[in-house]
């Protein structure tokens, strides 16, 4: 069973046009993660939450927000999609802050920016 | 920061055991070392993770030298769905509570 679930599994949207993505976890996990992976490139971590705790990546875009409403979701809203922003989104939970836990991940949401 | 050192890739056949180093020279005493794969089209997953002592699961071993400066992640026998992008990962500085990707070794196995 699915465990960390992302929607859509592609994304299809305009250049400028706010998007949204999706991420649910059943795992009741204290920490969600979003991480942007570009072609042929290693995942990048753009922020995590801790709880409701915010932690953004000092190199995130501003174009780039999260909401965590509840422990079971979180979003990632960017809200001016650019060219360079076509990519796979993934999330990623952990019991506890990762640097002891591991890493459990969704299956990623590709977007594409037309 | 804390960073690792893999080759680019690696190649084996299939059925035979794989060992996939990785150096970490900068890593402070209290950091896990994290192992991840990324199959095509897929999320990273979970490996295995250990912080001084060998560590085995049934998916792999990992053996971490003595100094903790590098490690390997063996796998007793390859299978092509094996076939990955080989992430070693540690928190980018002492204590951080993030784990963030260097580029991993691109594994191939050959039938």
């Amino acid at each position: 069973d699915a465990m960390v679930i992302q929607n859509p599994r592609y994304q299809v949207t305009q250049f400028g046009k706010p998007v949204t993505l999706s991420c649910s976890q059943t795992l009741n996990h204290n920490v969600m993660y979003w991480y942007q992976q570009k072609s042929s490139q290693a995942p990048k971590l753009l922020f995590h939450y801790y709880d409701k705790d915010f932690n953004n990546e000092a190199d995130t875009p501003d174009n780039f927000q999260s909401r965590r409403p509840n422990t079971s979701f979180c979003f990632l809203d960017i809200r001016s999609p650019g060219l360079g922003d076509a990519a796979m989104y993934l999330c990623a939970t952990s019991r506890d802050r990762a640097g002891y836990e591991k890493l459990f991940f969704g299956s990623g949401t590709q977007l594409s920016v037309l | 920061d804390a960073k690792t050192t893999q080759p680019n890739s690696m190649e084996s056949n299939e059925e035979e055991p794989v060992h996939l180093p990785c150096n970490h020279s900068t890593i402070s005493g209290t950091d896990y070392i994290h192992w991840y794969r990324q199959l095509p089209s897929q999320g990273p997953e979970y490996v295995i993770h250990g912080l001084t002592s060998n560590v085995n699961n049934r998916m792999a071993s990992l053996a971490i030298a003595e100094d903790r400066k590098s490690s390997t992640l063996i796998l007793h026998r390859a299978t092509l769905r094996d076939a990955a992008v080989y992430y070693c990962i540690l928190p980018p500085s002492p204590g951080a509570q993030k784990l963030v990707f260097g580029q991993g070794t691109r594994l191939t196995i050959n039938p």
